[in-house]
C-alpha cells in the first residue's frame, strides 16, 4: 500500500492477556517509530529502529513491553499480561532513512483493556 | 508541550479567518521541529516542519515561525476552511545528531465555524 498499515484497528482484551500489534512500514522506508497516545494526549515516543535493529528502546515503559522488527519491514509490538493503564492508540510511522524529516504516521491500534 | 489531560485547549474561528496556534517548545538543543494535523480517527497527517537555520517556512495557507530566543513555534493558517477542523500537534527532536525521535506537545483543538 502506498502509506504506513497497521492491525489491527481496534483489540478489544481482558486484563492479564497478551496482544500483539502490527505495523507495515512504506515499502523502503528504514526506519520505523512506535509510539502510544493515551485519550485527549500527546503522543509519547516507545522505540525507535533502524532497519532490524532497535537502537532506543527508551520509550517502553516496562518489560511487558517488547517490539521486532524482521526483514527491514514489518514490526510488531507486544504487550505481555496488559493492565487497564495499556488502555490507548499505539502508532506506528516510518521515514526513508535516519534523521531529521517528516515521520509518516499510520491511524493506529486502538487498544481497550477490560 | 505540557499535558492537558483530556481538556485539550481549543481556538475557534470563523471560516474564512486566519488561525493561529501556538507552541512553546522546552529543548533549547531542538534542531527540527514539525506539526501535525491529527482528525478523529486518524493518525498524526504532516503540515509543515523547519529547520532551526530558519525562523519562518511557507506551505500552502501554512506558514510556521520559529522564535529560538523564547523557544516559541506558531503555525499560522491562513482562510481557515471547515476542512481544517483538528488537532494540532507540534512536535521537536531531541537535538543534532540524533534520529528524529518527536517529543510531542498536547495538542490544540481547532474548530471552524461556518
Amino acid at each position: 500500500g502506498a502509506g504506513v498499515s497497521q492491525s489491527p484497528s481496534n483489540k478489544v482484551t481482558e486484563k492479564g492477556k497478551d496482544v500483539e500489534l502490527r505495523c507495515d512500514p512504506i515499502s523502503g522506508h528504514t526506519a520505523l517509530y512506535w509510539y502510544r497516545q493515551s485519550l485527549g494526549q500527546g503522543l509519547e515516543f516507545l522505540i525507535y529502529f533502524q532497519g532490524n535493529s532497535a537502537p532506543d528502546k527508551s520509550g517502553l515503559p516496562s518489560d511487558r513491553f517488547s517490539a521486532e522488527r524482521t526483514g527491514g519491514s514489518v514490526s510488531t509490538l507486544t504487550i505481555q499480561r496488559t493492565q487497564q493503564e495499556d488502555s490507548a492508540v499505539y502508532l506506528c510511522a516510518s521515514t526513508p532513512r535516519r534523521g531529521n524529516q517528516p515521520q509518516h504516521f499510520g491511524d493506529g491500534t486502538r487498544l481497550s483493556i477490560l | 508541550g505540557e499535558s492537558v489531560g483530556l481538556h485539550l485547549p481549543t481556538l475557534s474561528v470563523q471560516e474564512g479567518d486566519n488561525s493561529i496556534i501556538n507552541c512553546a517548545y522546552s529543548n533549547s538543543a531542538s534542531d527540527y521541529f514539525i506539526w501535525y494535523k491529527q482528525e478523529s480517527g486518524k493518525g498524526p497527517q504532516f503540515i509543515i516542519d523547519i529547520r532551526s537555520n530558519m525562523d519562518k517556512r511557507q506551505g500552502q495557507r501554512v506558514t510556521v515561525l520559529l522564535n529560538k530566543t523564547v523557544k516559541h513555534l506558531s503555525l499560522q493558517i491562513a482562510a481557515t476552511q471547515p476542512g481544517d477542523s483538528a488537532v494540532y500537534f507540534c512536535a521537536e527532536n531531541e537535538g543534532p545528531g540524533g534520529y528524529n525521535k518527536l517529543i510531542f506537545g498536547a495538542g490544540t483543538r481547532l474548530a471552524v465555524h461556518p
